[in-house]
């Protein structure tokens, strides 16, 4: 049974037109990523939420921006995509404590048309 | 900072050979280590884990073992089978409150019947 789910699968959206991608989870864990894989690369970490505490990484763009309502979901919005951002973007959980593995979505693939 | 080095691939074996990817890293304190799996379109696989040093962490007949004087994580299998080709990620977290994962480039394995 999957655990944290992402939806779309696949996402397309034209140059500029913003676009949410979504995450939820069965875990209750309390910390939540964003990653972004582009082809044949490492993820790299966009954002985290500890909680409701929102830890943005040093080099993520400002058009880059996340939500997380409650426990279960997080959202990742694109205010104005560029074909630079076509990528997959995965989404992982946490159990805050140390030691603990990051469960991974089977990740989004956003196309820019 | 930290960083994780991987064997750059792709690592090619017939099936039945014997398979190791190593894995080296660079960390301030006792970090805990991952091996992900990431088949084709998918999200990564929490493969096995080591949180302290001369742990082995074993799964599906995949072992590594978490070598503090070599600072090495290196992955084995006695036997690969063509299911397991895919891409691995060696990662460590440093364990601190939101624990980030560090990953390696990732190396593609890849075994031909």
């Amino acid at each position: 049974d999957a655990m944290v789910i992402q939806n779309p699968r696949y996402q397309v959206t034209q140059f500029g037109k913003p676009v949410t991608l979504s995450c939820s989870q069965t875990l209750n864990h309390n910390v939540m990523y964003w990653y972004q894989q582009k082809s044949s690369q490492a993820p790299k970490l966009l954002f985290h939420y500890y909680d409701k505490d929102f830890n943005n990484e040093a080099d993520t763009p400002d058009n880059f921006q996340s939500r997380r309502p409650n426990t279960s979901f997080c959202f990742l919005d694109i205010r104005s995509p560029g074909l630079g951002d076509a990528a997959m973007y995965l989404c992982a959980t946490m159990r805050g404590a140390s030691n603990q593995p990051q469960h991974f979505g089977d990740g989004t693939r956003l196309s820019i048309l | 900072g930290n960083s994780v080095t991987q064997m750059e691939g792709p690592v090619t074996l017939s099936e039945e050979a014997f398979l190791t990817i190593n894995c080296t890293y660079t960390a301030t304190g006792y970090p805990s280590l991952f091996w992900y799996v990431q088949y084709p379109g998918e999200g990564l696989q929490l493969l096995l884990k080591a949180t302290k040093a001369d742990d082995k962490g074993s799964n599906k007949g995949f072992e590594a073992t978490y070598r503090k004087e070599t600072t090495s994580f290196h992955l084995e299998k006695g036997s690969v089978q063509v299911s397991d080709s895919a891409v691995y990620f060696c990662a460590l977290s440093d364990n601190s409150g939101y624990s980030t994962l560090t990953f390696g480039k990732g190396t593609m394995l890849l075994v031909s019947p």
